[in-house]
């Protein structure tokens, strides 16, 4: 089993340019989540999934869209992307619907806007 | 509103001393409280959880917690460090079924 993947693990944009992360597992898990990781503030829940076609709103979901089309993939969207999302993100995967079962993280992706 | 506190921004431990990280919880119903690790360049990797039950919980890698409901505190410990434990460690709170508030971190470095 790979776990969880993300790509890419770098990415540079500029103001306003839009990208896709992907993330994918093979565990089969139900639950998957974005984060993002800034200094000083731990973790931040971006979006979340409870299973395909099922989308709801994290702590901090302005500015990125997310879409669960199949069980193994959760891609985040950058519509257009802003200085203030340079960041590192993580993506999450879990069995069961929610965050009580353990969640097994991607490797990161670091993004930088410029 | 929810939110988990780390009072301790970076710690230092001699390898072979004892451990004990803090966390305290604002929720107001029954927390469900986490701690994860981070080792450098990784993703997180859960240590323990607490749900209800027996107060001290004990984890991987030989770490434990103990829940304080009159303190509202989920702190972990270490008997002995190693230098592997030389990593980000994070308390978080589920709030509801699907929502996860961390803790700013603690990063701990191990002295030889």
């Amino acid at each position: 089993n790979a776990g969880v993947t993300q790509t890419p693990k770098f990415q540079v944009l500029k103001t306003g340019q839009s990208m896709t992360l992907q993330c994918a597992q093979d565990m089969n898990h139900e639950y998957m989540s974005w984060y993002r990781q800034d200094p000083g503030m731990g973790l931040r829940l971006i979006h979340y999934s409870v299973g395909a076609g099922i989308t709801d709103q994290g702590e901090v979901p302005n500015g990125y869209n997310v879409s669960r089309s199949t069980t193994e993939d959760f891609p985040l969207r950058l519509l257009s992307a802003a200085p203030s999302q340079t960041s590192v993100y993580f993506c999450a995967s879990s069995a069961g619907q929610g965050v009580y079962n353990e969640q097994f993280f991607g490797p990161g992706t670091r993004l930088t806007v410029l | 509103a929810q939110s988990v506190t780390q009072p301790d921004i970076h710690i230092t431990v001699s390898e072979g001393a004892s451990l004990e990280l803090r966390c305290n919880y604002s929720y107001g119903a029954t927390p469900y409280l986490f701690w994860y690790v981070q080792s450098p360049g990784q993703g997180l990797q859960l240590l323990l959880k607490y749900f209800s039950g027996d107060t001290l919980v004990q984890g991987i890698k030989g770490f434990e917690a103990e829940f304080k409901r009159s303190q509202s505190s989920f702190n972990l410990r270490k008997p002995s460090v190693h230098w592997s434990d030389a990593a980000e460690y994070f308390c978080a709170v589920g709030v509801g079924n699907n929502d996860m508030r961390f803790g700013a971190g603690t990063r701990l470095t191990v002295k030889p």
